[in-house]
């Protein structure tokens, strides 16, 4: 069974650009979730899909980021326009939709680099 | 707001040890608690899940205990092996209505020296 997938795994982009992010997550988990990790700093949650709705957004930085999950599979994080300090590794995770037990499955991370 | 520390940032040993890596947090009200494994420019790999009413989990050479009362959960690694170099990190599920976000520490960056 494959596992969660991430693209791309590195991106390089200036300071004002638009950058997109895409998640798969494991075949048939409902929950979705996007982290990010900033030089320095500890993973942070930055939100949380329920088949495609939004559950939970509270650690979206700004209005700057758009996470979307049109048909409850693949999920897209968009940076538009980026900054300086979005600079960091993203990872989405996956778990079934079930209880409070269930472990969260990470991806790779995508590395993005803004200058 | 819950907080995650984890102590020490980096750690060095000799091949062959018993190690622990220690892991606090602010609020006892989690639903459970989660080591992870990432290996550099990997993800993170789930190594043991604790529940909030449980005392420890296996695996192994790993052993995770968890002590909510006080905030603390150690992760025991075995006969350390040099594979086992990797930096781990520790995440709470905080018992929050509606949210399955976790909350991570810093991490451990552990070296096993041949």
């Amino acid at each position: 069974e494959a596992g969660v997938t991430q693209f791309p795994s590195h991106s390089v982009i200036e300071k004002g650009q638009t950058v997109t992010l895409r998640c798969d997550p494991i075949s048939g988990h409902d929950n979705l979730y996007w982290y990010r990790r900033v030089m320095g700093k500890e993973i942070k949650f930055l939100l949380h899909f329920v088949k495609e709705s939004k559950q939970d957004e509270s650690g979206m930085p700004n209005n700057r980021f758009l996470a979307e999950r049109t048909g409850g599979t693949y999920s897209t994080l968009k940076v538009q326009p980026a900054e300086l300090e979005d600079s960091g590794v993203y990872f989405c995770a996956s778990s079934p939709l079930a209880g409070s037990g269930e472990t969260q499955y990470f991806g790779p991370g995508t590395r993005l680099l803004v200058l | 707001k819950q907080e995650v520390t984890q102590i020490p940032a980096a750690l060095s040993v000799p091949e062959g040890e018993n190690l622990v890596l220690n892991c606090s947090f602010t609020d006892s009200a989690i639903y459970n608690l989660q080591w992870f494994r990432q290996d550099p420019g990997k993800g993170l790999t789930s190594l043991l899940l604790i529940q909030s009413s449980q005392r420890e989990q296996t695996s192994g050479r790993l052993n995770a205990s968890l002590d909510k009362s006080s905030g603390r959960s150690t992760l025991y690694i075995a006969a350390s092996q040099p594979g086992d170099s990797a930096t781990y990190l520790c995440a709470v599920r905080p018992r929050i209505q509606g949210a399955q976000k976790l909350v991570f520490g810093q991490g451990t960056r552990l070296t096993i020296n041949p």
